[in-house]
């Protein structure tokens, strides 16, 4: 049974830097074509996917947001960390971690996702 | 980037009518065009993949069809447990666009 749980602050102010962890079970990130994407949703919108990391450590970023966001593994501990810096209002929303693997092409399992609010 | 425009936006049907929902891609995309559902409250779950496999435990009602940039998702007998937003997604190329969805409501 494959689940994925996020985790991370709340509650950010407009310039930091925030940090989730996605902690998954149920398959390994080194399996060969497995991968894990975050996808954001803001309050009342359509989602937007942020990024993938694969099996192979190869690293997928929407090109809007790219130069602030970093995905990394940890495939001991069954994790994947989402660095994004420089938050503003904005980036209000709630963030999802989702598996991806190799000939569905799509988001097959999701976490709960996570709501997080950036106010002064 | 490649965009997606679905349309509808929102409807509204009766329980037993036929919907269907398009997506249409602003560049060719082959068959790399999913469906998501979406409760309130709740993350999107996955319907269909590459445009017309049904993903499993997702009951038949549901179908997808089209390719290259011309998609839609049929229900073919709505259920009141349709009620929902519903999503396409294309998987062609980062940055693995979403529509802009579609909100389903029971009369």
């Amino acid at each position: 049974q494959i689940t994925l749980k996020e985790s991370g602050p709340t509650l950010l102010k407009p310039t930091e830097t925030l940090t989730l962890t996605c902690t998954f079970s149920g398959f390994s990130l080194t399996t060969n074509g497995v991968g894990v994407g975050w996808i954001r949703q803001p309050p009342g919108k359509a989602p937007e996917c942020l990024g993938v990391i694969y099996w192979d450590d190869d690293k997928r970023y929407t090109p809007s947001l790219k130069s602030r966001l970093s995905i990394t593994k940890d495939t001991s501990k069954n994790q994947v960390v989402l660095t994004m810096t420089s938050v503003d209002p904005v980036d209000t929303a709630t963030y999802y971690c989702a598996h991806r693997v190799r000939g569905v092409y799509a988001f097959d399992y999701w976490g709960q996702g996570t709501l997080v609010t950036v106010s002064s | 980037d490649i965009q997606l425009t679905q349309s509808p936006s929102s409807l509204s049907a009766s329980v037993g009518e036929r919907v269907t929902i398009t997506c249409r891609a602003s560049q060719n995309i082959s068959n790399f065009l999913n469906w998501y559902q979406q409760m309130p409250g709740t993350a999107p779950r996955l319907l269909i993949y590459t445009a017309s496999t049904l993903q499993s435990g997702v009951p038949s009602r549901f179908a997808g069809s089209g390719s290259v940039t011309d998609f839609s998702l049929t229900i073919s007998s709505l259920q009141r447990e349709d009620s929902a937003t519903y999503y396409c997604q294309e998987t062609y190329t980062t940055p693995l666009t979403f529509g802009g969805g579609t909100k389903v409501e029971i009369k």
